[in-house]
């Protein structure tokens, strides 16, 4: 089955950029997908088809995909961007075709 | 306004069943995928199983032969009924609207917590 890895945490600075890496077998083919997820809550949409917002997600958010690694930046970080995020891909290989990343923490200091 | 509100969950014996419902609003379950996806505490986000708009259903290895995805197009409601359950299928469900391939899982349910427990 496809599996996506993501670096468990990522520390970075108030106003600084984070970038939290997904890599997986040739991903730049596929369609991925990012969530963010706050304690307690459900994840939320911040990034689809590689690098388009949904309606209301900060433009600070943006994302790419090439190779086997694709990636979520966070541009000038805030304090309320701490939170879990997911990568996600639709694998057409397989009759279980959604695939989740491993997560990544991301700590603002 | 999309809503998906979970209900169902709660403390089953490991064996048991459950059966967990996902009212929709704002929208028409009957003409979107729609999937369950769960959380076991402290993990990250595992899919459970998909119903496509024409019907067919899916589910994860982990579930598969347990879990049964359905919906009643009258009530507008995703449901997932479980048995044989197992400790390891203690999370919090998620019901999550599902735009395709391109689009990722756009609404998503605030979740209910299912404890599998002696």
């Amino acid at each position: 089955s496809y599996v996506l890895t993501q670096p468990p945490s990522v520390s970075v600075a108030p106003g600084q950029t984070a970038r939290i890496t997904c890599g997986g077998n040739n991903i730049g083919s596929k369609s991925v997908h990012w969530y963010q997820q706050k304690p307690g809550q459900a994840p939320v949409l911040v990034v689809y088809d590689d690098s388009d917002r949904p309606s209301g997600i900060p433009e600070r958010f943006s994302g790419s995909n090439s190779g086997n690694t694709a990636t979520l930046t966070i541009s000038r970080v805030e304090a309320g961007d701490e939170a879990d995020y997911y990568c996600q891909v639709w694998d057409s290989s397989s009759d279980h075709p959604y695939v989740f990343g491993t997560g990544t923490k991301v700590t603002v200091l | 306004e999309v809503q998906l509100v979970e209900t169902g969950g709660g403390l089953i014996q490991p064996g048991g069943s459950l059966r967990l419902s996902c009212a929709a609003s704002g929208f028409t379950v009957s003409s979107n995928y729609m999937s369950w996806v769960r959380q076991a505490p402290g993990k990250g986000l595992e899919w459970v199983s998909v119903i496509y708009s024409g019907g067919s259903t899916y589910y994860a290895d982990s579930v598969k032969g347990r879990f049964t995805i359905s919906r009643d197009n009258s009530k507008n409601t995703l449901y997932l009924q479980m048995n044989s359950l197992r400790a390891e299928d203690t999370a919090v469900y998620y019901c999550a609207r599902d735009q395709g391939r391109a689009l990722g899982f756009d609404y998503w349910g605030q979740g209910t917590l299912v404890t599998v427990s002696s």
